[in-house]
């Protein structure tokens, strides 16, 4: 157990419709990164938050956007679903602010499926 | 942009032979990540390497970083069925608030 927590952690929507998915960080961690993990792929960036303000981006479109708040916890929203947005989207939280030099603690993902 | 590639892609082991998999980033990396990912689940940390030419052991993993910090590889001796899973490498960029993933190897251990 990471103490990384998502929901939900499977859901389903249709082209075009909009989802929030939420993360609460590990105790004592302030830094939250998001990734998207097709089938069978690796896990790819898709943006970081540190202190509340976004530390970082991938290569994703602006329809892909977040928020982290005061304690730390996190939420994902992507607009204006498509069908390529099916993937397994992880959280994960870090100590330092630098999460590419420390150990990422992975929740266990909110697996999305666009119909 | 910085790309991280894993070879093999897939790899059938009898169970109690040894199984490999090298990374290869394009760009030199101030560290590198392994992750475990089982079937289902998530990616849990296994283990950063730092130094040039480190070899770090874990029980019967032995993980290594390449002299000029841009390959290493994962060797299992003697798998066994616990093993099974994909196992991915990453590497920060410059900035180090991302890491880049390589595609993985996903390890299949026949009893």
């Amino acid at each position: 157990e990471t103490g990384v927590t998502q929901s939900p952690t499977h859901l389903i929507k249709t082209r075009g419709q909009q989802v929030t998915l939420r993360c609460s960080s590990q105790s004592g961690h302030n830094t939250v990164s998001w990734y998207q993990q097709a089938l069978g792929q690796g896990p790819q960036f898709i943006f970081q938050y540190y202190r509340e303000e976004e530390n970082g981006r991938g290569n994703f479109p602006p329809r892909f956007s977040g928020l982290q708040f005061p304690n730390y916890s996190s939420e994902l929203n992507v607009n204006a679903l498509e069908l390529d947005d099916s993937a397994l989207y992880l959280c994960a939280s870090s100590t330092p602010r630098t999460s590419g030099s420390g150990e990422l603690f992975f929740g266990e993902g909110s697996r999305l499926t666009v119909l | 942009g910085q790309q991280v590639m894993q070879i093999p892609q897939y790899q059938h082991v009898q169970e109690g032979e040894d199984f490999t998999t090298y990374c290869n980033s394009s760009t030199t990396l101030s560290n590198i990540q392994w992750y475990k990912q089982r079937p289902g689940g998530h990616p849990v940390f296994l283990i950063q390497l730092v130094k040039s030419g480190e070899v770090k052991k874990q029980k019967r993993l032995t993980f290594q970083f390449g002299e000029a910090k841009k390959n290493s590889s994962l060797h299992i001796t003697a798998t066994q069925t616990t093993d099974v899973g994909t196992y991915f490498c990453a590497g920060p960029n410059n900035a180090g608030n991302m890491l880049t993933f390589g595609g993985g190897t996903r390890l299949m251990v026949k009893p």
